[in-house]
């Protein structure tokens, strides 16, 4: 693999549920990203990690966790999802906090 | 904190058209800027950057400059292509990567 690679594509949750979002890159990057795409928004900041072992809260950090237990890796977990978690779901990584962000395909989450 | 303010959309344009796309950006530092696209059922891919202040990126025919002075980073491409046809975002980046709404353009041949 190269780049940022994220599963699943696609998904539909139950109300209350737990899920976990996968997120893993090849290219040693220090800093990864968790944004979700809804249509007017743009993209907005969920969670991100400026190295593993870091964690820090974007804009809407509420009802999402995540972990960097290692470089490569960084899982967005929605604890109980609820509607309006329904969105795509972007990850992306980046060399540090100046340079540009490479992005993974998405997911794309309805919560029903 | 840093925000981005692009264009509203959607645009629709025929083949070879002129394409503007105004950016403007609030920022406490000295930001790096980027343009962003997104082709249907894609990620974004970047499409260029510039990291002081009157800098030009350009790629692919599209050219944008860092302008300090009215904080803005306007993309721009002389002659659209139906292969254009995608949604645009403008970013700036101190410490986090923050993006504005995106702007839908539409190329008709």
């Amino acid at each position: 693999i190269a780049g940022i690679t994220q599963a699943p594509t696609s998904q539909i949750l139950a109300a209350g549920r737990r899920m976990t979002l996968r997120c893993t890159q090849d290219m040693r990057h220090n800093a990864m990203y968790w944004y979700r795409q809804d249509l007017g928004l743009g993209l907005r900041l969920i969670h991100y990690s400026n190295t593993a072992g870091t964690t820090g809260k974007g804009e809407v950090p509420d009802g999402y966790s995540v972990s960097r237990a290692n470089t490569d890796d960084f899982p967005l977990t929605l604890a109980s999802a609820v509607p309006s978690q329904t969105s795509v779901y972007f990850c992306a990584s980046s060399t540090d906090l100046k340079t540009e962000a490479f992005f993974g395909q998405g997911t794309r989450l309805t919560v029903v | 904190g840093d925000s981005v303010t692009q264009m509203e959309g959607p645009v629709t344009l025929s083949e070879e058209a002129f394409l503007t796309i105004n950016c403007t950006y609030t920022a406490t530092g000295y930001p790096s800027l980027f343009w962003y696209v997104q082709y249907p059922g894609e990620g974004l891919q970047l499409l260029l950057k510039a990291t002081k202040a009157d800098d030009k990126g350009s790629n692919k025919g599209f050219e944008a400059t860092y302008r300090k002075e009215t904080t803005s980073f306007h993309l721009e491409k002389g002659s659209v292509q139906v292969s254009d046809s995608a949604v645009y975002f403008c970013a700036l980046r101190d410490y986090k990567l923050s993006f504005g709404a995106g702007t839908t353009v539409t190329v008709r041949a």
